[in-house]
């Protein structure tokens, strides 16, 4: 089946530690997004991506990085720069910008 | 940036009630979305309607770019209906989401 594919779904990570989650899409979409969502909020965006070797950064991009060397695979990486990293974390595609997203499952991020 | 306000906050129904959710927005936008969002957190796309109106079963959307807002209906509401309800509209390549409406649908 056509889809996004968002892995682990829950991840944890230590105080200092890079962690890395996967985003994956076999919808054949140039466009790809990650966003945050915090408790009680909607979703704010992290970073995008319009094209292969192309990203811009959203509204809180500080303490992220990202890469897009595939047009299936957007990684989302959370640095240790990001104080407050707890958060549940989606990733979107769409055929390109301005057209309608279509959403993962998401990944929970918890710091020990 | 766009903001956008989605009211109520939050809404109680009973079983086969009716309502209606609204979405204003700040600016002039390219893209409109209205997901709902399960307890597992898995966002669906409900409607995409930069304008105009769509119907999906007992679900129907109205966009008024011109005024600047968006509604939501939910008709013969079931328990299957609650979760968090989002309008994010699109500007600037960036889609902005309000805050939500959580709806609980009681038996």
């Amino acid at each position: 089946d056509g889809g996004i594919t968002q892995s682990p779904k829950y991840l944890f990570r230590k105080e200092g530690q890079n962690v890395t989650l996967s985003c994956e899409q076999n919808l054949n979409h140039d466009a790809m997004y990650w966003y945050r969502q915090d408790p009680g909020q909607g979703l704010r965006l992290i970073y995008y991506s319009q094209i292969v070797n192309d990203f811009q950064k959203g509204d809180i991009a500080e303490g992220y990085s990202v890469s897009r060397e595939k047009k299936e695979s957007f990684p989302l990486t959370v640095t240790s720069a990001q104080k407050n990293p707890t958060a549940f974390y989606l990733c979107a595609s769409s055929m390109q910008l301005n057209q309608p997203q279509h959403f993962g499952d998401g990944t929970r991020l918890s710091i020990l | 940036g766009i903001q956008v306000e989605q009211s109520p906050p939050d809404l109680i129904l009973q079983e086969g009630a009716n309502s209606t959710l609204r979405c204003n927005f700040s600016d002039s936008v390219n893209n409109l979305q209205w997901f709902h969002q399960n307890p597992w957190g898995q966002l669906i796309n409900l409607f995409y309607i930069p304008s105009g109106t769509k119907q999906n079963g007992r679900l129907s959307a109205t966009t008024v770019a011109t005024e600047r807002y968006s509604l939501l209906y939910i008709s013969s509401s079931q328990t299957t209906d609650s979760g968090v309800y989002f309008c994010a509209v699109e500007g600037d390549y960036k889609l902005s989401f309000g805050a939500g409406t959580t709806v609980t649908v009681r038996a």
